[in-house]
Parts: C-alpha cells; structure tokens; sequence
C-alpha cells in the first residue's frame, strides 16, 4: 500500500491563480480530510468527506472547495489563490471519523507559497 | 481562547531525563483524545491514544482528567530520537473532527 500519496510537494502561485492539490488513499478509508498548518497555529480542518459524494466544511473553509467522486481521491481546490493561504497542506484519511481506537493516516504534505 | 492549547516550548532536556508536556481542551463534550508526534516539516504521525485510566506505551504514558479537561504526556528515559513535535489532539461532533493544539517542541540533547 502506498497509503495516503500527495501532489505536488511544492508549489508557487502567483496571487489570483487556481490550483488544485491532489490527495489519493490505496486503503479503502470512509473518512478524508484537509488541514492545513501555519507556524504557532497547530492544524486546522479545511473540508472532510465521510464518504464518497459527501463533503462538509471545517474551521476554515473560506477559498477553497473539495469534491468526493471515488472513495479514493479527495482533491482540494483553491479557486483564487492569495498570500494568506500560504501554509503547509495535509490530506489525512481513517476508516471511520476518529474514535477511541482509529488512526488517522496522514500524507507528506504539500508546501504552497502564494506571491 | 484556543480549543486545544499547549505550552509550545521549546522542551531542551538531556538525554535520560523526564519530562511531561501539558494540553487543556475547552469543549467538555469532546470525545477522544490522542497524543500525535511530528518530525521537522514531516507530516504527523499517531503517539497514543488518551484513555481516562491512563495508559502507557513503553517510555511513555498518558494521562486524562475529563473533570479538568487536561490530558499530559510523559516520556521517561529521553532518547535522541523522542525530538520532535508533539501534538494534543481532541475530537468532537457528529464527524469526530481532530481539533490540534499548536504543539509543544521537545529537543533532547546529548
């Protein structure tokens, strides 16, 4: 298994363009999610999906959209990029929302400078 | 004030000693809890879960006080290897949401 695999590791926007940071999990896993991490800030949930065709908005949701079509993949969107969402990305993924005994398996992360 | 909050350090301790990182949590319905490891610009990685008897994992033990909301983490004997960052984690709603504290950074030094 390759576990949870993402694209690209870095990248730079310039201010206004749209990307879209790809995430795929090989172990059949429900639950997906997005955080991203800024310095002193600890991880922050952007979107999650419990299932395929299901997503929901986490704590910081604002410029970004996800979609779910396989239980797969769970690709993030910034549809206009600005400086403020520089930040290290995590895509993580579980077999159920996390409970007493699920793990949360993260991916390497993608690291995005917007100019 | 934060959901999650923990002292950030940094930790720098010698190698052998004990040290005890510290987190509270302000949502008294939150459900689980965990400990979560993080290496320099490295994606994080699960230490342990958090059971309100206590539990322990080798070198390292875990406490939770639902009535205090406060969950610690001890690590005896410190290694080289135990530098990193280590993150309090709470989960909450219906999704089971991670909530993360910004971390507490430990540097063990030979």
């Amino acid at each position: 298994n390759a576990g949870v695999t993402q694209t690209p590791k870095f990248q730079v926007l310039k201010t206004g363009q749209s990307m879209t940071l790809q995430c795929a999990q090989d172990m059949n896993h429900e639950y997906m999610s997005w955080y991203r991490q800024d310095p002193g800030m600890g991880l922050r949930l952007i979107h999650y999906s419990v299932g395929a065709g299901i997503t929901d908005q986490g704590e910081v949701p604002n410029g970004y959209n996800v979609s779910r079509s396989t239980t797969e993949d769970f690709p993030l969107r910034l549809l206009s990029a600005a400086p403020s969402q520089t930040s290290v990305y995590f895509c993580a993924s579980s077999p159920t929302p996390s409970g007493r005994s699920d793990t949360q398996y993260f991916g390497p992360g993608t690291r995005l400078t917007v100019l | 004030r934060k959901e999650v909050e923990q002292d950030p350090g940094p930790f720098n301790v010698p190698e052998g000693a004990t040290v005890a990182f510290n987190c509270t949590y302000s949502n008294s319905a939150s459900q689980s809890f965990f400990w979560y490891r993080q290496d320099c610009r490295k994606e994080p990685k699960l230490l342990m879960s958090v059971y309100s008897s206590g539990n322990e994992d080798g070198r390292f033990t875990a406490q939770l006080n639902r009535a205090s909301q406060y969950i610690s983490l001890l690590i005896r004997d410190s290694k080289l290897s135990d530098s990193a960052t280590y993150l309090c984690v709470v989960t909450s709603g219906s999704a089971r949401q991670l909530t993360f504290g910004s971390g507490t950074q430990l540097t063990v030094l030979p």
